[in-house]
């Protein structure tokens, strides 16, 4: 069956850069969104279409995409971005989520 | 501004039913196909069903077909969640969201316990 691949922790020191990597077979055509998640909070979206940002969220935060891995990056994390993340793809009439990256930043 | 408020949830025992309400406000309702997603504690995100803005189309989980069935009133900017035959493993925390992604409720809490 159809999955989405994330490492389960990334750890990096406030000013460094995280990288979280998503991996699917449909991942070369299928979008790709990613949510930050945050104890006892909703998901809030960060990235939309591989690459885009929504409006409000801090440029340090963007999308690459290469073949059937796509990742988000967090250029220069903050202590605030200490949270779960989720990729998320649509695969046919189905929806996929990824398992989820804890990152810590400290 | 934009807000998506769920209710319904609660305790109850395995094999009972209950029905989960998402009150939209802010947008056209109409306009969106809908998702209701889980997050059993201490997990991750689960997609458990979607259905189109007409409510002409309705898809959902493996883990949840034929058990849950999820509905819109347009009319009424209100999306539901059938769940019948609950078992223990359908404890989450239950959110709805557009599709965009954009906009999620606080989620509503299901304990499924004997």
């Amino acid at each position: 069956s159809y999955e989405l691949t994330q490492p389960s922790s990334v750890s990096v020191s406030p000013g460094q850069t995280a990288r979280i990597t998503c991996s699917g077979d449909m991942l070369a055509k299928k979008y790709v969104r990613w949510f930050q998640q945050k104890p006892g909070q909703a998901p809030v979206l960060v990235i939309y279409k591989d690459t885009e940002r929504p409006a409000g969220i801090p440029e340090r935060f963007s999308g690459s995409t290469s073949g059937t891995t796509v990742t988000l990056t967090i250029s220069g994390a903050q202590v605030e971005d200490e949270a779960a993340y989720y990729c998320y793809s649509p695969a046919d009439n189905y929806v996929f989520f990824g398992g989820g990256t804890k990152l810590t930043v400290l | 501004q934009v807000q998506l408020v769920e209710s319904g949830g609660g305790v109850v025992q395995p094999g009972r039913s209950l029905r989960l309400s998402c009150a939209a406000s802010g947008f056209t309702f109409s306009d969106y196909t809908m998702h209701w997603v889980r997050q059993a504690p201490g997990k991750g995100l689960e997609w458990v069903a979607f259905i189109l803005s007409d409510g002409s189309n309705k898809y959902y989980a493996d883990s949840v077909k034929g058990r849950f069935t999820i509905s819109r009133h347009n009319s009424k900017n209100t999306l539901s969640l059938q769940m019948n035959s609950l078992r223990t493993e359908d404890t989450a925390v239950y959110y709805c969201a557009t599709e965009s992604g954009d906009y999620w409720g606080q989620g509503t809490l299901v304990t499924v316990s004997s």
